[in-house]
């Protein structure tokens, strides 16, 4: 069955810190995948998205992530972590034939430390 | 430009009662999504419109749940009669072709007691 796995639900970092959210799938095609951000009151914004090429791919906010076929992951990774950063974070997948129907993780909030 | 927009921003009715969601996509985006956020779970699709028709609605729980899209603009989602499982955030994204990026709106929070 196609799915996605976010394993961390909390994740609590100090400012300043490096983040990495993991994000792993299982997807019978080629994937398309996806992370978004979720701010308090707001609607789910694209950080990035990874189609083919390049392995690592850069997003907005200064977050990149890196696709593994061998491992079935598509991690996100910051360097440093700002207090407005706080958020929950999904990772999705998409199938080739229609990259808007996607199949979300469970979400991973996470909170920055002063 | 203005982004996708979705109405109420919160609603709490009473289970048997009927609940219109309505959804404004960016203007000139053929693809209408429609996902759902149930408590502590995963966000699921529900349907896809393309302009005013049915792309798929797998996604779709039960018949109590109709969605529409008229003259390919704005769409509703309408729950009819709400039962308490229906209570979660229904969101509403849209894109102008099909590999394009998901524009989302802010969601509407559905509240059945």
């Amino acid at each position: 069955a196609q799915s996605v796995t976010q394993p961390d639900i909390h994740i609590t970092v100090s400012e300043g810190a490096s983040l990495e959210l993991r994000c792993n799938y299982s997807y019978g095609a080629t994937p398309y995948l996806f992370w978004y951000v979720q701010s308090p009151g707001q609607g789910l914004q694209l950080l990035l998205k990874y189609f083919s090429g390049d392995t690592l791919v850069q997003g907005i906010k200064g977050f990149e992530a890196e696709f593994k076929r061998s491992q079935s992951s598509f991690n996100l990774r910051k360097p440093s972590v700002h207090w407005s950063d706080a958020a929950e974070y999904f990772c999705a997948v998409g199938a080739q034939s229609n990259t808007g129907k996607l199949i979300f993780g469970q979400g991973t909030t996470l909170q920055v430390k002063p | 430009e203005a982004g996708v927009t979705q109405f109420p921003s919160h609603s709490v009715i009473e289970k048997g009662q009927t609940v219109t969601l309505r959804c404004d996509p960016i203007s000139g985006h053929d693809n209408l999504y429609w996902y759902r956020r149930v408590m502590g779970k995963e966000i699921k699709f529900l349907l896809h419109f393309v302009k005013e028709s049915k792309q798929d609605e797998s996604g779709m729980p039960n018949n109590r749940f109709l969605a529409e899209r008229t003259g390919g603009t704005y769409s509703t989602l309408k729950v009819q009669p709400a039962e308490l499982e229906d209570s979660g955030v229904y969101f509403c994204a849209s894109s102008q072709v099909l590999y394009s990026p998901l524009h989302f709106g802010n969601g509407t929070r559905l509240t059945v007691t």
